[in-house]
């Protein structure tokens, strides 16, 4: 079985601070991992996904994760963060080559403020 | 390109009622699942259908049903409410099987409240 979890339930930090929001995950088969973000009455958008090679992923608003597979950990970074960031961020991961289900981790609200 | 489309978008059921909620995957995805998300829970998985096939279901109750049409829209349905079931669901489509790293893309889910 699989499992996800989030280290930080909730993360507050300045504008223009940077930010690291912590993600661990077992599972005894190979998985893809996924960070997903939702703004509030809104469903989820992906960030980023790793599915092989290069352990540092880049994806949409200036986010990056790293992964790690002898720490079982995918961490999200952004440099400096911005007022709209703020949202509940979701840690997942799938079975590779398996079928479209995502074990989600609890979440981690960030605040971001002035 | 439109995105993934759930109906209706909120409403409010009675306990021991039956609710249909419905979702319009990106045109051309085969894959569709749903998810429930609670303040308590989380988002827990329910299940997926790939072709008009359930391949993968959750740890629900039989209450929680679902089905995936020809044009893979998809519904999912829930009988005998109980206020536990108070929740957003969320619909979730994808064009391959699983197999690859495709995305998944969600809608903007339904919020049911049970009275």
């Amino acid at each position: 079985a699989q499992s996800v979890t989030q280290l930080d339930s909730q993360v507050p930090v300045f504008e223009e601070a940077p930010v690291e929001l912590r993600c661990n995950y077992s599972s005894s088969v190979s998985v893809y991992l996924f960070w997903y973000v939702q703004y509030p009455n809104q469903g989820l958008q992906l960030l980023l996904k790793y599915l092989s090679g290069s352990t540092l992923v880049k994806g949409i608003n200036g986010f990056e994760a790293e992964f790690n597979k002898s720490q079982t950990s995918f961490h999200l970074r952004k440099p400096s963060v911005h007022i709209s960031d703020t949202a509940e961020y979701f840690c997942a991961v799938r079975i590779s080559g398996g079928y479209n289900k995502l074990i989600f981790g609890a979440g981690t609200r960030l605040a971001v403020h002035p | 390109k439109a995105g993934v489309t759930q109906t209706p978008r909120y409403l409010i059921k009675t306990r021991g009622q039956q609710v249909t909620l419905s979702c319009s995957p990106i045109s051309g995805h085969r894959s569709v699942s749903w998810y429930q998300q609670t303040p308590g829970q989380g988002l827990q998985f329910l299940f997926e259908y790939f072709s008009e096939t359930q391949r993968n279901k959750g740890n629900f109750p039989g209450r929680f049903s679902g089905r995936q049409f020809s044009n893979s829209r998809s519904e999912m349905n829930v009988s005998t409410l109980e206020l536990g079931d108070s929740a957003l669901y969320l619909c979730a489509s994808s064009f391959g099987d699983g197999s690859s790293g495709n995305t998944i893309y969600f809608g903007e889910g339904s919020w049911l409240t049970v009275v």
